[in-house]
C-alpha cells in the first residue's frame, strides 16, 4: 500500500521559472491537502480539497494554484517561482469518513528557488 | 486564525527516562481535536496520539500519554521509557470539530542521548 507519494522528492529552481508538484494517494480519501513547512514556523497550509473538482484556500494560497480533477491526484502548482517559496512541501490525505481524523503525509518535497 | 504555541524549540532525554512536551493553543471554540504529530528524519509525518477535547480522560499510545488541561487550554505530551527511536520533531496541532483545517505548532526538536 503506497499511501501518499510525492514527485519529485528535491529540485531547484530559477527564479521566475514554474513547475508542478505532484501528489497520488491511492487510498480513495476525499480530503487532500498541501502544507509547506519553513524551518521555525511549523506548517503553514497552502490549499485543500474536499472532493474531486472542489478546491479551497488555506492560510498561505498566493503564488500557487491546485486543481482536483480526480480523487488521487491533487497537483500544486507554482507560476513564476520566487525565493520565498523555497520550501518543503507536504501533500497529505485523509478520510473524514471513517471520523480517525488523522492526515497521511507524503514525504515531501524540498524546493530551492535561487 | 488559531494560534498552536510550542515554546520548548529542543528538548533532550536521556534514553529510558520520561519527557514532557509542551503545547498550549487558542480558542473560542468548545468542539476540537488536539494532536501530536512526529517528524523523523526521514521527514514523514506520523501520528502519535490523538485528543477529543469533550473526552476528559486523557488519551494514552503506549508508552506515549497527554496531559489535557482544557480550561488552561494545555495539551502536553509525555513519553515514557525513551527510546533512540523517539528521536524526531514533534508537532502539536489543532483542528476545529466541524473544520478541515489543521493548525500546528512551530515543532520540538526532541534528542534522545543513550
Amino acid at each position: 500500500n503506497a499511501g501518499v507519494t510525492q514527485t519529485p522528492k528535491f529540485r531547484i529552481l530559477k527564479i521566475g521559472q514554474s513547475m508542478t508538484l505532484q501528489c497520488t494517494q491511492d487510498m480513495n480519501h476525499n480530503y487532500m491537502y498541501w502544507y509547506r513547512q519553513d524551518p521555525g514556523m511549523g506548517l503553514k497550509l497552502i490549499y485543500y480539497s474536499v472532493g474531486a473538482g472542489i478546491t479551497d484556500k488555506g492560510e498561505v494560497p498566493n503564488g500557487y494554484n491546485v486543481s482536483r480533477s480526480t480523487t488521487e491526484d491533487f497537483p500544486l502548482r507554482l507560476e513564476l517561482a520566487a525565493p520565498s517559496q523555497t520550501s518543503v512541501y507536504f501533500c497529505a490525505s485523509e478520510d473524514p469518513r471513517r471520523g480517525i481524523q488523522k492526515l497521511f503525509f507524503g514525504s515531501g518535497t524540498q524546493l530551492s528557488v535561487l | 486564525a488559531q494560534t498552536v504555541t510550542q515554546s520548548q524549540p529542543e528538548m533532550s532525554v536521556q534514553e529510558a527516562e520520561t519527557v514532557t512536551l509542551s503545547c498550549t493553543y487558542d480558542t473560542s471554540e468548545s468542539d476540537y481535536y488536539l494532536f501530536w504529530y512526529k517528524q523523523p528524519p526521514s521527514r514523514q509525518m506520523i501520528l502519535v496520539i490523538r485528543q477529543e477535547a469533550y473526552k476528559q480522560q486523557n488519551a494514552t499510545e503506549n508508552r506515549f500519554s497527554v496531559n489535557f488541561q482544557k480550561a488552561a487550554k494545555s495539551f502536553s505530551l509525555k513519553i515514557s521509557d525513551s527510546q533512540l527511536g523517539d528521536a524526531a520533531m514533534y508537532f502539536c496541532a489543532y483542528r476545529r470539530g466541524t473544520g478541515n483545517q489543521f493548525y500546528f505548532g512551530t515543532g520540538t526538536s526532541l534528542t534522545v542521548i543513550p
